[in-house]
């Protein structure tokens, strides 16, 4: 099983449509989530964190289910603007690089989303 | 405006070549990245650095090497021994090394192998 998967899509949508994606995870140990957005052919930027009790910001909802080790993400009202590569991003497994104590960081392939006007 | 630059923007290299790839942050942050994107895959880590002077290996450092000597720059080398080398080479700084915090991308570096 991967570290991170999600469904690369993509998910072609009408203007105004709601949108979810989901990203599940294989380490019960994960303590940090992330939904990243990627742009074609541009760098990733944080979306949003993903904590316990779920975040809101605006159209966008992320929640995190720790039992059965899923996040997702919700969008309301799809813009065209909004088209793009959504990736997951989990950290905090048990792994850590050998002398670096650096908690290792796992991006997921990323879902792609298409909003058609 | 603070940031991160990365330079070029596009690389053509000839096989055999070494090559090496800008990164310069004026974030104040200590964390710094270097990770390579394929089509079809998720990033994956090369090296990282928590600070100056020191460095680590992240996942796939084979055929790569980097230098961590001024806080706000973390520049890679792509030597000829990496054996596929054309990707999108991303680097990013984090505040802390830590990996619980938001990490900050570069516009990317697009290597090409001729």
């Amino acid at each position: 099983r991967k570290e991170v998967e999600q469904d690369p899509g993509p998910f072609n949508v009408p203007e105004g449509a709601t949108v979810a994606f989901n990203c599940t995870y294989s380490n019960s140990a994960s303590q940090s989530f992330f939904w990243y957005r990627q742009d074609c052919r541009k760098e990733p930027k944080l979306l949003m964190s993903v904590y316990s009790s779920g975040n809101e910001d605006g159209r966008f909802t992320a929640q995190l289910n720790r039992a059965s080790q899923y996040i997702s993400l919700l969008i309301r009202d799809s813009k065209l603007s909004d088209s793009a590569t959504y990736l997951c991003v989990v950290n905090g497994s048990t792994e850590r690089y050998v002398a670096g104590g650096y908690q290792k960081v796992t991006f997921g392939t990323g879902t792609k989303l298409q909003v058609i006007p | 405006d603070g940031g991160i630059t990365q330079s070029p923007k596009y690389l053509f290299r000839k096989e055999g070549q070494n090559v090496t790839l800008s990164c310069e942050q004026n974030l104040n942050h200590d964390a710094m990245y270097w990770y390579r994107q394929d089509p079809g895959q998720g990033l994956r880590l090369i090296y990282y650095s928590q600070i100056v002077n020191d460095f680590q290996k992240g996942d796939i450092a084979e055929g790569y090497s980097v230098s961590r000597e001024k806080k706000e720059s973390f520049p890679l080398t792509v030597t000829s021994a990496q054996k596929n080398p054309t990707a999108f080479y991303l680097c990013a700084s984090s505040t802390l090394g830590g990996g619980s915090d938001e990490q900050f991308f570069g516009p990317g570096t697009r290597l090409t192998v001729l």
